[in-house]
Order: structure tokens, then sequence, then C-alpha cells
């Protein structure tokens, strides 16, 4: 079985830029969450989809958007990059929506802004 | 909302000490409550999780009791090993969704 995987592992941009994440959830898993980590802290919810439609944000800019594609891979889009947008980005797929539901996450793409 | 705090710094202990992480939380609800470890250069791995109060989530080790109570998750470890340098984040996810809410996370060094 097929872990979460994302690419790139590793991304510099410069201010203003824009960039696209990509995560392939786990195999039957239909649920995708995305999770921002900055240095030294905990994730930060982003934002949730499930079968294809946007199931809750956290407390980001609408500059920070995303698609799940009809087999449940995801990507995020941030547009106008800031250097506080350096981070380690992670994407977790579980198997249904619900609190019990173990999410499993990915490796990470770490996103560097100059 | 719901929120995760965790005791404060990096913990620094021998190999064969015991291990306590103190995690605390505040929820609206009655949340799942998660104990995930992240190795350096890594995404985070589900260590262990209980879904109800009184519930004893249990891993490699690792135990933790969900506390209703006093709103606690605290883990704990008999014996650690050097292998277990990683760091500890507690987590919950409320009733009606899974999205998590993390805490600070806490480093653990063992030393041999």
């Amino acid at each position: 079985e097929t872990g979460v995987t994302q690419s790139p592992t590793h991304l510099i941009k410069t201010r203003g830029q824009q960039v696209t994440l990509r995560c392939s959830s786990q195999s039957g898993h239909n649920t995708v969450s995305w999770y921002q980590q900055a240095l030294g802290q905990g994730p930060q919810f982003i934002f949730q989809y499930y079968r294809e439609e946007e199931n809750g944000r956290g407390n980001f800019p609408p500059r920070f958007s995303g698609l799940q594609f009809p087999n449940y891979s995801s990507e995020l889009n941030v547009n106008a990059l800031e250097l506080n947008d350096s981070a380690l980005y992670l994407c977790a797929s579980s198997l249904e929506l619900g609190s019990q539901e173990t999410q499993y996450f990915g490796p990470g793409t770490r996103l560097l802004v100059l | 909302g719901d929120s995760v705090t965790q005791m404060e710094g990096p913990v620094t202990l021998s190999e064969e000490a015991f291990l306590t992480i103190n995690c605390t939380y505040t929820a609206t609800g009655y949340p799942s409550l998660f104990w995930y470890v992240q190795y350096p250069g890594e995404g985070l791995q589900l260590l262990l999780k209980a879904t109800k109060a009184d519930d004893k989530g249990s891993n490699k080790g690792f135990e933790a009791t969900y506390r209703k109570e006093t709103t606690s998750f605290h883990l704990e470890k008999g014996s650690v090993q050097v292998s277990d340098s990683a760091v500890y984040f507690c987590a919950l996810s409320d009733k009606g969704n899974n999205r998590l809410a993390f805490g600070k996370g806490n480093q653990v060094v063992v030393i041999p």
C-alpha cells in the first residue's frame, strides 16, 4: 500500500511569485487536509477537501487555495508569496471524514521564500 | 476555539529513563486525542490515539490516557531509547470534523 506522497520535496521562490504543491493521498482515502508548519511550531490547519469539495478552512487568507481531483489527489496553490510563507507544508489523508479517523501524513514540501 | 497546550521546552534525558510529556486541551465538545511523532527530516507519524474518555492509547511502549476530568492526555514511556529522540506533538480533532489542532511540540533528546 502506497502512503501519502508529496512533490516537490523542496522549493525556493521569491516574494510575489506563485507556487503549486502536490499531494497524492493514500489508496482509498477520500479526504485530504493541508497544514502549514513554521519552524519550531506545530502544524496549522489550512483547509480540507472531501470528495472534491472544500470542507472547512483555517485562518489563512484567500491567496491560499486548493483543489482535489477525482482520484482524490490534491493541490495547494499560494499566490503573491510572502516571506512568512516559508514553512513545511504537510498533506494528510484519511479514509473518511470524522474525528476518529486517523490522518496519515506525507513527508512534506519545504518552501523557502526569499 | 479548540486548542492544545504542551509543556514548555525540550526534554533531555538518559537512556532507560522515564518519559512524561504533558498535554492539556480545550474543546467545546468531546474530541478525539492523538500523539504524533516527527523524526528529523520527516513528516508526522501517528504514535497513538484515544477517541473517548478513559480510553488508553498505546504503541511502541508509549501510553496516554484520555482524562476528561482534567482535560489531559499526557504521554508516558517507562524506558526510553536513543531511537525515541524526536519531536512529539499532541493534537485533537473535534466531533464533526477531522481537522487537527496541534500543540507546539516537544523536542525529546535521549542521551546514551
